[in-house]
């Protein structure tokens, strides 16, 4: 069964320093999105990417973030200076359609980012 | 007022017992409605989609929407043990704005003891 992966699974790093996530959304999947959670709170949207464009973005994703679809299969998330604020799991999700019949979002295992 | 809102629980049942989870929603642009399973520090797993209101059967699962009250519900038949996790209930509009923007409520743990 298709699935979506993440890599890594748990990252490490000192703050101040740039970090990306990657990901590999379901290959006809045309949706995706970036998710995080911290610890004991609720899973909160990041922001959602089609056609090679960011199509919508919550206040958290602020100038720090980026997000690119590199080739055909990597979607990343790239934050760029992190903070301990950051800290958090990250989940990549991905959905044929953005609404209506087929909006099944399907999401990664997720990035545990530690940010010391 | 939360745009959702969930019982946190926790919620703690025996063995086959029949379990119902809830979610209250106020933004009534929500058109379709996810329900997942989250086992700890792992991700999201979906269970239901469901678009329009009324009741979906899936095995042991039924989703029920009820948009003129805002409210739905996760039943789940015969608890297992297997069944012990958080259950998000997450939900979305689609058009205008929206490009698959999911709301997610806080998660309700449950526990189903032997």
């Amino acid at each position: 069964e298709p699935e979506v992966t993440q890599t890594p699974s748990h990252q490490v790093t000192q703050m101040g320093q740039e970090v990306i996530l990657r990901c590999v959304p379901i290959s006809n999947h045309l949706y995706f999105y970036w998710y995080r959670q911290i610890l004991g709170q609720k899973v909160e949207f990041l922001v959602s990417f089609y056609n090679n464009e960011i199509s919508e973005k919550s206040e958290i994703f602020d100038d720090q973030f980026s997000v690119e679809r590199p080739d055909g299969s990597n979607f990343t998330l790239k934050i760029r200076s992190t903070k301990l604020e950051d800290s958090a799991m990250y989940f990549c999700a991905s959905s044929e359609v953005a609404g209506g019949l087929s909006a099944e979002q399907f999401f990664g295992p997720g990035t545990r980012l530690t940010v010391l | 007022q939360k745009e959702v809102e969930q019982d946190p629980g926790p919620l703690s049942v025996p063995e086959g017992a029949i379990v119902s989870l809830n979610c209250t929603y106020s933004n009534s642009a929500f058109q379709y409605f996810m329900w997942y399973r989250q086992y700890s520090r792992k991700g999201p797993e979906l269970l239901m989609y469901t678009y329009s209101s009324g009741n979906k059967e899936d095995g042991r699962f039924t989703a029920q929407v009820d948009k003129s009250s805002k409210y739905i519900s996760l039943f789940i038949r015969d608890s297992q043990p297997s069944d012990s996790a958080t259950y998000l209930c997450a939900m979305g509009n689609a058009g205008g704005t929206s490009y698959g923007k999911l709301t997610f409520g806080q998660g309700t743990i449950l526990t189903v003891h032997p």
